[in-house]
This record gives structure tokens, sequence and C-alpha cells, in this order.
């Protein structure tokens, strides 16, 4: 089974706080997502890797970067939280390969609140 | 411009009947599409795909069909439990310009089913 984990389920921060979300999945996938997850707002991407130290921006990168050092691991930052980015964060990651290995797993969420 | 769209923003069932879930989409270059469920303050869980070259797959109590001609995919879920309670989002997926993957999924805005006991 794809196993794909958070640091963590809850978090606090204040406004202007670093924030680092890691995610790490265990099944050698090639592809890293991170999402946010907004009521009526469906699943928005905010920035994808699909190799090691590669990054390509989703729907919505302003205010966030990422870092994929290692092929398992991928951290998204939020460089000066905002009140703006209280959601629920979402990992995922998928092999890779057109067709059934472009299904993507994902992590248990991180419900982030900024004060 | 949503590229895959959910129409019904909610769904309610009785315990034991059929529950439809539809998904619309415009992009004529998707041809992998996606369910997944979500409950709250849990991440989305892959549930089941259809490829393009198909017009339905099952599993279980699980049944996706896919009409491309009117671009139409849809969810049956026979019968429908309590424990199906969530919410429902549709995805899919398409080729890059070159052939390959393009990476991405692109979601609708989910459906949230409410199986009533």
């Amino acid at each position: 089974d794809v196993k794909v984990t958070q640091s963590s389920r809850y978090l606090v921060k204040r406004t202007g706080e670093k924030v680092f979300l890691e995610c790490v999945q265990d099944m050698d996938h090639e592809n890293m997502f991170w999402y946010r997850q907004d009521p009526g707002l469906g699943l928005r991407l905010i920035y994808f890797s699909y190799d090691v130290k590669m990054k390509e921006k989703g729907d919505i990168p302003e205010g966030y970067s990422v870092s994929r050092e290692k092929k398992e691991r991928f951290s998204l930052i939020l460089e000066s939280a905002s009140t703006n980015q209280t959601s629920m964060y979402l990992c995922a990651s998928s092999f890779g390969d057109r067709g059934s290995g472009e299904t993507q797993y994902f992590g248990p969420g991180t419900r982030l609140l900024v004060l | 411009d949503q590229q895959v769209k959910q129409n019904s923003p909610s769904l309610s069932v009785q315990e034991g009947r059929i529950s439809i879930l539809n998904c619309d989409y415009t992009n004529s270059m998707f041809d992998y599409f996606l369910w997944y469920k979500k409950y709250p303050a849990e991440g989305p869980t892959f549930l089941i795909s259809i490829s393009s070259i198909k017009d339905k797959n099952e599993d279980g109590r699980f049944t996706v069909f896919l009409n491309k001609s009117a671009k139409h995919l849809s969810l049956h879920i026979v019968p429908s439990q309590p424990g199906d309670s969530a919410v429902y989002f549709c995805a899919a997926s398409g080729s890059s310009i070159s052939g390959g993957s393009n990476y991405k999924l692109t979601f609708g805005k989910g459906t949230l089913l409410t199986v009533n006991p």
C-alpha cells in the first residue's frame, strides 16, 4: 500500500511566521504535489514536483515555495504566514506513467490555522 | 474556467438505494478519469478509475460509467451504505503536447453524499 505521511495533523501559527509542512512518501513515486482544500473551492494545486530538485507552479503558488531535495520528501514553505493561508493542506504522490500511473495518493492532511 | 464540473454540491439517498454522482468535463484531451472519496479532516482516498478506451469499470459496489461523446462520467454506488457518506471528487488527466504525462489531475469541486439509515 502507498503511504504518504505529513509531519503534522494540526498546526497553529502566528501571522508573519515561517511555516514548514513536510511530506514523505514510501513508494518511490516520481511526482509529488501540494494542494489546499477550502470549503466550496475543492482541491487547488499549489506546487508540484516531477523529479528531485524540479518544481512547477500550480494554480495558486503565491505566498508559497517548495523544496524537493530527496525523491521521497516534498516540503511546502509559507515564507510569511497570513490569515488567508488558514486551510487544509494535502500532499499527494504519483508514479508518473500515463494512465494508472497518474493516480495520486494523498496524505492525511494538515489543518493549519494562522492567527 | 472549470474543466471538470460536479454540478450537484450535495446528494442525499436512503440506505440500500443507488447513489449516482455525476461529473462533466470540457477538455477533449482528458483520457483518464478518477473518483476520490474524502471524509472530513482526512485526505482523499482513491476509489476507482477509468480509461477513455473503456465505457465502464466496476469494483464491488462501485461502478464508473464514461460517455465520451457527452464528456460525462458518473459513479454509481449500489447499495449505498451510511459509511459511504463523504465528499466525492471527480478528477481527470490528459497528455501533454508531447504526448507524455502532464503529471497533473484536474479536480471537480466535489459532491457531498449523505446516506441516511
